[in-house]
């Protein structure tokens, strides 16, 4: 089945530790996205990629990272200096930048 | 920026009835999607129109650009319907961003 996965679904962080969050797309896609969600609220976008080894950040990049090395995959790494990271992390990609969205079924990451 | 406000917050129905779900945004845009989001997160593509109406089973949507807003009518509601539904925006300096709204909470009650 084609689609997007995300890994873990629950995803535990000790104060100071990175921790890296799985997307992949099975779809052909060149555009990928990152967002987060807390409680309540809209996403927000993290990052976003247009095409492969080409990155952009969205409105909150502080305290996190991505890589593109492949089409089919966008890591999300949530650093140290992220004070807040607790929330819900969406991945989603689409053919092209700003044709509809498809997105993953998100991880939850939870700080102890 | 780009200001994305949806209401009402909150909508809880009675399985059958419809409603009408508003979206408004503060600048022009060139595309507007609508998504669902289910009780354990998925969030699903439900139209993407940036102007014109689209229908689909017992939803669909009306966008008018040259007044900044959209309309989401579900009609004849289940208690899948239940979720929040979220309409989005391009940021209008940034292609890849794009902007989205609070929300509507709806449930719709057996």
């Amino acid at each position: 089945d084609g689609g997007i996965t995300q890994s873990p679904k629950y995803l535990f962080r000790k104060e100071g530790q990175n921790v890296t969050l799985s997307c992949e797309q099975n779809l052909n896609h060149d555009a990928m996205y990152w967002y987060r969600q807390d409680p309540g609220q809209g996403l927000r976008l993290i990052y976003y990629s247009q095409i492969v080894n080409d990155f952009q950040k969205g409105d909150i990049a502080e305290g996190y990272s991505v890589s593109r090395e492949k089409k089919e995959s966008f890591p999300l790494t949530v650093t140290s200096a992220q004070k807040n990271p607790t929330a819900f992390y969406l991945c989603a990609s689409s053919i092209q930048l700003q044709e509809t969205q498809y997105f993953g079924p998100g991880t939850r990451l939870l700080v102890l | 920026g780009i200001q994305v406000e949806q209401s009402p917050p909150d909508l809880i129905l009675q399985e059958g009835a419809n409603s009408t779900l508003r979206c408004n945004f503060s600048d022009s845009v060139n595309n507007l999607q609508w998504f669902h989001q289910n009780p354990w997160g998925q969030l699903i593509n439900l139209f993407y129109i940036p102007s014109g109406t689209k229908q689909n089973g017992r939803l669909s949507a009306t966008t008018v650009a040259t007044e900044r807003y959209s309309l989401l009518y579900i009609s004849s509601s289940q208690t899948t319907d239940s979720g929040v539904y979220f309409c989005a925006v391009p940021h209008g300096g940034s292609q890849g961003n794009l902007i989205f709204g609070k929300g509507t909470k709806l449930s719709v009650k057996p």
